[in-house]
Order: C-alpha cells, then structure tokens, then sequence
C-alpha cells in the first residue's frame, strides 16, 4: 500500500498569515497513463470533507485561488494564503494512483 | 447539482450486521465509481473500497474484504455497504465519495456499536 506522510500534524496560523503542509508518499504517484493522482481536503468541524485540489495543482470548482497546490513524484505541497477563519479545519492529502487507495493522517489549522 | 444522501444513523448490537446506504442524484449513476471511507471520532480518512455502478464491479482494501460487502442498485440510484460480525472498532461515521477524486461526499452515517 502506498504510505501518505502529512507534517505537521497541527499548526497555528494568524488570520491574513500564510501556511504550507507537505504530504510525501512511499511511492511514486506518477501513473502509467502520465497523470499524478494526488488531491488535497479539508474537513470542518462536523463536515464531510470536501475537495480543494486535484491531480496535484487543479484547483475543484468553486475553491479560492489563495489555495494552490505543487509538487511530483513522491513529494507535494499545498500552500494557504491570507488565511482566512473559514479555512480551520483538518486537512488531507490522499493518493488516487493505486489500489487501495490511502490518505495522509491529517493536519489540523488552528488560529494562533 | 451532485448529492449523495446517506442512510440515517445506527446504533446496533455487537456481533450483528448492519447496510447503510448511499442515494445519488444529479448525474449518471453508472458512469462514476462510488467509493467508501471510514472515520473514527478525532482520526483519520480510512478507504474501505469502490463498487462500479454499471457492472458490480468490486474492490476493497484487504483490511474490509471479510467486513464490508458493496452492491449498488441501477434502479433506484443507490449504493450500499453491509457490514458485518460487528464490533466496538467498527463504530465509526462512513461516507460515500464519488469519483473523480472524490468531489462529492455524502453527509456521512454513524454507526454506533454497542449492547
């Protein structure tokens, strides 16, 4: 199984600041097809997730460009701008390359 | 617009077996895999398996192959997941996700397992 690793497993944030969380895999999420399938989530509280990047850097409909997504291969990052209170949650990377497919353990955005 | 609605809330005695299900509106149902996620209060997303829609078409992860059973209905739009010789681990909220990438989520079942 592929091994999604999320640092860091919390962090705080001032309201306007700017985060990053890494999320690594054990395994090169590069598909035979050319396509990397590694997506970003947040979770609020008492939500479902829903999802804010695709295939590594696609932003879904309807998510504010001050999230972006990068990264290849093994190694990825999704960065938050002007952090905003609607932002606070648990987020997640999670690998659409293989079967079964696995997540990051989460990282949780909390205001400072 | 995309909707996944769930099956309400379960409490159920240990060692029985339980079927949630998965209602979807607003594309066609056997064009996307459906695929379900297991979530322990304050942990993380656990992938259970995905059924196609259009053929039955099954995979789990090796953990669920004895505990989770996938069938979908093409009639009435709905998937659902049977879980069974139910313990204390299995209390947990499932979620039903559509493919691609998961864009869709249900809102989410609670299983509470307990005597």
């Amino acid at each position: 199984d592929v091994v999604m690793t999320q640092t860091p497993v919390s962090l705080s944030v001032s309201l306007g600041g700017q985060v990053s969380i890494s999320c690594r895999s054990s395994q090169s999420l590069v598909h035979i097809n050319g396509n990397t399938y590694l997506s970003w989530y947040l979770q609020k509280p008492g939500q479902s997730p829903q999802l804010l990047i695709y295939k590594v850097s696609n932003r879904f409909s309807g998510i504010s460009d001050r999230f972006s997504g990068s990264g290849s291969g093994t190694d990825f990052t999704l960065k938050i701008s002007r952090v905003e209170p609607d932002d606070l949650g648990v987020y997640y990377c999670g690998q659409g390359t293989q079967y079964p497919r696995t997540f990051g353990g989460g990282t949780k955005l909390e205001l400072k | 617009e995309v909707l996944l609605q769930q099956s309400g809330a379960e409490l159920v005695r240990p060692g029985s077996s339980v079927k949630i299900s998965c209602k979807a509106s607003g594309y066609t149902f056997t064009d996307f895999y459906l695929h379900w996620v297991k979530q322990r209060p304050e942990q993380g997303l656990v992938w259970i398996g995905r059924i196609h829609p259009a053929n039955g078409d099954t995979v789990y992860t090796e953990k669920f192959k004895n505990k989770a059973t996938l069938t979908a209905d093409k009639s009435s739009n709905t998937a659902f997941m049977q879980l069974s010789s139910l313990t204390s681990e299995d209390s947990a909220t499932y979620f039903c996700t559509r493919a691609d990438w998961f864009a869709y989520w249900g809102q989410g079942t609670l299983v509470t397992v307990s005597s």
